[in-house]
């Protein structure tokens, strides 16, 4: 069956540290990997898109990588801040020819950034 | 307006009542989304509406729920007879081409 995994446990880390979440997938082709950042009592906000034939992506201080051998997407957030706490979404899309831009998403992981 | 809007923000209901969730999407927005969260679990996708297509309903999970998009704009998401298990944060999105989501706030269901 089609699976998106991401850390469902929570990720604490240092701030000035670089965050790294996960994402796998199993049984998908996507055409494109998005990442989603969400913050409590509100809805997600887009983040990043990568495309299956480009290998990492940057904005800023995000990174994404996207491997479909390891059908795999990385996030990283270098510099972290205690304002990049909030739960980090990855949802995949099959593209035009499977769906239109219809997305599923992972469950999501909880960044929680220290002092 | 600037983003995505939903009302109500809130909404609780009895269970068997019908309820009606509203999306204004972004303005030239041709692709309009529904998906609903419950706690603790992903984004599920409902129903998609792209341009004058037939939507695509294949999450809706049962023949009780219903959307529909007036006018390629403002959306409609029916819940009728609803049930306790339909407690959940709606989410509306709208995006104007394969991109990236502009979600609203949502709409916090609750049947009691």
């Amino acid at each position: 069956s089609q699976k998106i995994e991401q850390n469902s446990e929570a990720l604490n880390i240092q701030e000035g540290k670089t965050a790294t979440l996960t994402c796998n997938y199993t049984n998908y082709s996507p055409a494109y990997l998005q990442w989603y950042r969400q913050d409590p009592g509100r809805g997600p906000v887009f983040l990043l898109l990568i495309r299956e034939n480009e290998k990492e992506k940057r904005k800023e201080r995000l990174k994404v990588t996207f491997d479909t051998t390891l059908k795999q997407s990385l996030f990283h957030i270098t510099a972290s801040q205690p304002a990049d706490s909030a739960t980090y979404l990855c949802a995949l899309g099959l593209g035009l020819t499977g769906g239109g831009n219809k997305l599923t998403f992972g469950t999501g992981t909880q960044l929680k950034v220290e002092l | 307006g600037a983003g995505v809007s939903q009302s109500p923000s809130n909404k609780v209901t009895e269970k068997g009542k019908d309820v009606e969730l509203r999306c204004d999407p972004i303005s030239g927005h041709t692709a309009l989304y529904w998906y609903r969260q419950s706690l603790g679990q992903g984004l599920e996708f409902l129903i998609y509406f792209q341009g004058n297509s037939a939507p695509d309903k294949s999450g809706l999970p049962s023949d009780r729920f219903s959307a529909e998009r007036t006018g390629g704009s403002v959306s409609t998401l029916t819940i009728q007879r609803t049930q306790q298990e339909d407690s959940a944060v709606y989410l509306c999105a709208s995006t104007p081409r394969p991109n990236g989501y502009t979600f609203g706030s949502g709409t916090r269901l609750t049947v009691v």
